[in-house]
């Protein structure tokens, strides 16, 4: 059984610019989650989707958004990047949270120059 | 709102000495407890997990850890290390209802030195 996949594993945007990272979950889960980890900050919880609907969501600006298609994949899109959008962005899927276990992806690490 | 405190940010023991790895909640109902472990530019993998039931969980890789309410502790232990345990590991909890869906909310995390 495929694990989580997250797409792509690096990249480097400058200030300024927009960045969409895509997730894949295993197969039956529907529910998707996304969180931020920076050295400063560890991880962060940003939403959580489930059949399409956003469900929950942390304390992160407009700039952060996020969706979930009708296969469960999920996508993030951060605006306006700014420096300390810096990190690694870890995707986790999961069949019926917080009942089962979150499994994550590889992450996206993200750089802003 | 929850909080996870793992005391020591930097753990180090020698290879085969006992493991401890600590780990305490701040949550008004007795929350899901997670621990995670983190590998160099890897995501994070499950080691064990308490939902309800017994109180000690056993894990991967000979790995432990015991609920205990009245202290509000979960933490984690292997009574024998192995060099491959060097990782960075983190405790996590997850409400068990209400709007909390899908939210884990982190310690800051241990990084584990094993010296041979």
């Amino acid at each position: 059984k495929a694990g989580v996949t997250q797409t792509p594993r690096y990249l480097i945007k400058t200030r300024g610019q927009q960045v969409t990272l895509s997730c894949s979950p295993i197969s039956g889960h529907r529910s998707v989650s996304w969180y931020q980890q920076t050295p400063g900050q560890g991880l962060q919880f940003l939403f959580e989707y489930f059949s399409e609907t956003q469900r929950n969501k942390g304390n992160f600006p407009g700039r952060f958004s996020g969706r979930q298609f009708s296969n469960s994949r999920s996508e993030m899109n951060v605006s306006t990047l700014e420096l300390g959008d810096s990190a690694l962005y870890l995707c986790a899927s999961s069949l019926d949270p917080p009942n089962t276990e979150a499994f994550f992806g590889q992450g996206t690490r993200l750089t802003v120059v | 709102a929850q909080s996870v405190t793992q005391l020591g940010s930097h753990v180090s023991v020698s290879e085969g000495a006992l493991v401890l790895l600590r780990c305490n909640y701040s949550s008004s109902v007795p929350p899901y407890l997670f621990w995670y472990v983190q590998y160099p530019n890897q995501g994070l993998q499950l080691l064990l997990k308490y939902t309800t039931g017994a109180t000690l969980v056993k894990g991967i890789n000979g790995f432990e850890a015991e609920f205990k309410k009245s202290e509000t502790s979960f933490h984690l232990t292997k009574p024998s290390a192995h060099m491959s345990d060097a990782a960075e590991y983190f405790c996590a909890v997850s409400d068990i209802g209400g709007t909390s869906y899908g939210k884990l909310t982190f310690g800051q995390g241990t990084i584990l030195t094993v010296h041979p």
